[in-house]
């Protein structure tokens, strides 16, 4: 059964701070990994999505690492910013038939002190 | 361009009580799926849309969960006799085609309470 571990559960930092959100999962056989961002009373936002054959994505400030093998993402942010505060969600896609469920991290709590 | 969008957007109900939750993909949007999320867990698949044909429902938790499709858009998750364990935000999310490449586009969530 695929699980997916979000580490640290919450991470407070002082502004311009570059960060490491760490994410593993314990099936290696994925379709994707994605990074979402979640604000209160505002859903979910995609970040990033790395594809299994990929070892990372960029986006603005924000890059995301896979390494499938070892079960490993990471989601580095730089230069961090008050908005960036937010939930960070990891989540990966299954590899096998009909499936098209997402699992689930606990996620990353972060704030970013002015 | 709307995104999705989902109603009522906070839901107090009693023990007992059916509701209806809807969901309002992003228009063209062939691909539909609901997710819970309780206080303290990660989010929880419940089923997803290919079409009005719902391949996997297989996250739906109880007999007492229903969802349906009609028109290739909107969306209805009905909860029946509802428990105080039902008590979520349910999340409702669309994308493009049910290509797992596609990303998801999520809405800002029904907050249900079961008093």
């Amino acid at each position: 059964k695929q699980e997916v571990t979000q580490i640290p559960a919450a991470l407070s930092v002082p502004e311009g701070e570059n960060l490491v959100l760490n994410c593993s999962f314990t099936d290696s056989a994925i379709y994707n990994l994605q990074w979402f961002r979640q604000d209160p009373g505002k859903g979910l936002t995609s970040l990033l999505l790395i594809q299994s054959s990929q070892r990372e994505q960029t986006s603005g400030r924000l890059n995301a690492s896979l390494d499938k093998s070892s079960g490993r993402s990471t989601l580095y942010i730089a230069a961090s910013q008050p908005g960036d505060s937010a939930t960070y969600l990891c989540a990966v896609s299954l590899l096998a038939g009909n499936n098209r469920k997402l699992i689930w991290g606990l996620g990353t709590s972060l704030a970013v002190n002015p | 361009g709307a995104g999705v969008s989902q109603s009522p957007s906070n839901k107090v109900t009693e023990k007992g009580k059916d509701v209806e939750l809807r969901c309002d993909p992003i228009s063209g949007h062939t691909a539909l799926y609901w997710y819970r999320q309780s206080l303290g867990q990660g989010l929880e698949f419940l089923i997803y849309f290919q079409g009005n044909s719902a391949p996997d429902k297989s996250g739906l938790p109880s007999d007492r969960f229903s969802a349906e499709r009609t028109g290739g858009s909107v969306s209805t998750l009905t909860i029946q006799r509802t428990q105080q364990e039902d008590s979520a935000v349910y999340l409702c999310a669309s994308s493009l085609s049910p290509m797992r490449s596609e990303t998801q586009y999520f809405g800002p969530g029904t907050r249900l309470l079961v008093l």
